[in-house]
């Protein structure tokens, strides 16, 4: 069965630490991925997208990789702040261009950063 | 949030209630969404849509409808709504030749059935 699984536990991490969160899918072939931000009570806010032939892409204090051989993308918040503190989405594009187009989401990893 | 807005934004009914709720958005944007939001199941397609003579069932679109009345419009219906309906529910828009498929949420509505 197609699964996106991400870290089940809510994930503490020292202020300044480096936080990494995962993605893992099953039984899909994506042509995108992207990591989103949600806080309480509110919608979800894109912050990255990183396509199937690109390795790695960089954002200010965040990082995307993405093996398609090992089906996983890493997210990573350099440097946190209490401020990161939110649920992390990832999602799966399965096309990036054509009608059929849409995004599967993941459930989430919440993530606390402690001063 | 403001370029996507959803009204209302927390609703309590009754079971067997029909229930609608509305998004609207100034983006631009031809291709709307619905989506509800249970813990730990993450956030489910209910319906899509990519231009408004074009809809789509998502996931989850038993025991719900849907209308897209213009491209800024796109309504989202409980005919007649159950307890295990009771989530969050986010409208969301995205444009399709911006390449990126981002998708730009609503505020969300929490709904209750009681």
């Amino acid at each position: 069965s197609q699964k996106i699984e991400q870290n089940s536990e809510a994930l503490n991490i020292q202020e300044g630490k480096t936080a990494t969160l995962t993605c893992n899918y099953t039984n899909y072939s994506p042509a995108y991925l992207q990591w989103y931000r949600q806080d309480p009570g509110r919608g979800p806010v894109f912050l990255l997208l990183i396509r199937e032939n690109e390795k790695e892409k960089r954002k200010e204090r965040l990082k995307v990789t993405f093996d398609t051989t090992l089906k996983q993308s890493l997210f990573h918040i350099t440097a946190s702040q209490p401020a990161d503190s939110a649920t992390y989405l990832c999602a799966l594009g399965l096309s990036l261009y054509s009608s059929a187009s849409k995004i599967i989401f993941g459930s989430g990893t919440r993530l606390s950063i402690r001063p | 949030d403001a370029d996507v807005t959803q009204t209302p934004r927390n609703r309590i009914t009754k079971t067997g209630k029909r229930i609608m709720l509305e998004c609207s958005q100034t983006k631009g944007h031809d291709r709307m969404y619905w989506y509800r939001q249970d813990p730990g199941l993450g956030l489910r397609l209910i319906y899509y849509s990519f231009d408004v003579k074009d809809i789509n069932k998502g996931e989850i679109s038993d025991g719900y409808s849907v209308s897209r009345q213009a491209q800024a419009k796109f309504s989202l219906s409980l005919e007649s709504a159950i307890p295990n309906q009771t989530a969050l529910y986010f409208c969301a828009t995205s444009d399709f030749y911006g390449g990126r498929g981002e998708q730009f949420f609503g505020p969300g509505t929490r709904l209750t059935v009681l």
